[in-house]
């Protein structure tokens, strides 16, 4: 089945000690995204990438990198995660990124910060 | 500022009872809802979206403009509804289908 995968499913670090979340996709489409949902609150996108295009929301603090080396994957990288960071981080795609595209959403990735 | 509210956290009927999930949003323009679910442990996906005007495992959503709202409908819940139910917008003529979610709606079916 195409679909978005997430590894690693649960990811503990230290605090301060860099991070890297993995998302790939079987369905070929032309943006990722990734958003940031903490514990009770809505998901939060970080930033998005359209085909190599990287685009960073504004609120989006410095600590949080991404990586796009092909069109099937998407690396989150938290360069000194804080205890702050703690959160499930969902990667998303679609098609074409236009405003009515239906996302698709990995099963995301829970991030414990020690 | 752009922003979607769902009002309630949590809410509990009975199987066969009527549902509404209230979620209402602020944006200054024409933007594109959807209501997302996200079974236990599953992931979340796509229910519905206004502009398709469909009806999804007997849900509709109609996005009312004056009372900026898009409320999601059930005549009879099932207890296969129960789940999380978020809100969300796009901005209407973005390229970069940007959602916005509300802080969610925990359904509880009960038998």
């Amino acid at each position: 089945d195409a679909m978005v995968i997430q590894n690693p499913r649960y990811q503990v670090t230290q605090f301060g000690k860099p991070v890297t979340l993995s998302c790939s996709q079987t369905l070929n489409h032309n943006v990722m995204y990734w958003y940031q949902q903490k514990s009770s609150q809505a998901p939060k996108l970080l930033f998005h990438y359209y085909d190599k295009d990287f685009n960073n929301e504004a609120d989006t603090p410095d600590n949080f990198q991404s990586r796009r080396p092909n069109t099937s994957f998407c690396f989150l990288d938290i360069r000194s995660p804080g205890l702050g960071d703690a959160a499930m981080y969902l990667c998303a795609t679609s098609r074409t990124g236009r405003s009515t595209d239906t996302q698709y959403f990995g099963p995301g990735t829970r991030l414990t910060v020690l | 500022a752009q922003r979607v509210t769902q009002p309630e956290k949590l809410l509990s009927v009975f199987k066969g009872a009527p549902v509404e999930l209230k979620c209402n949003y602020s944006y200054s323009g024409s933007p594109e809802l959807f209501w997302y679910v996200q079974y236990s442990r599953q992931r979340l996906q796509l229910l519905l979206r206004h502009i398709s005007r469909e009806s999804i495992k007997g849900f509709t959503a109609d996005l009312n403009k004056g009372e900026t709202s898009f409320h999601l409908k059930k005549p009879f819940a099932q207890e296969e509804d129960s789940a999380m139910y978020y809100c969300a917008l796009t901005h209407g003529s973005s390229n970069t289908g940007k959602l916005i979610f509300g802080q969610g709606t925990t359904l509880q079916v009960k038998p």
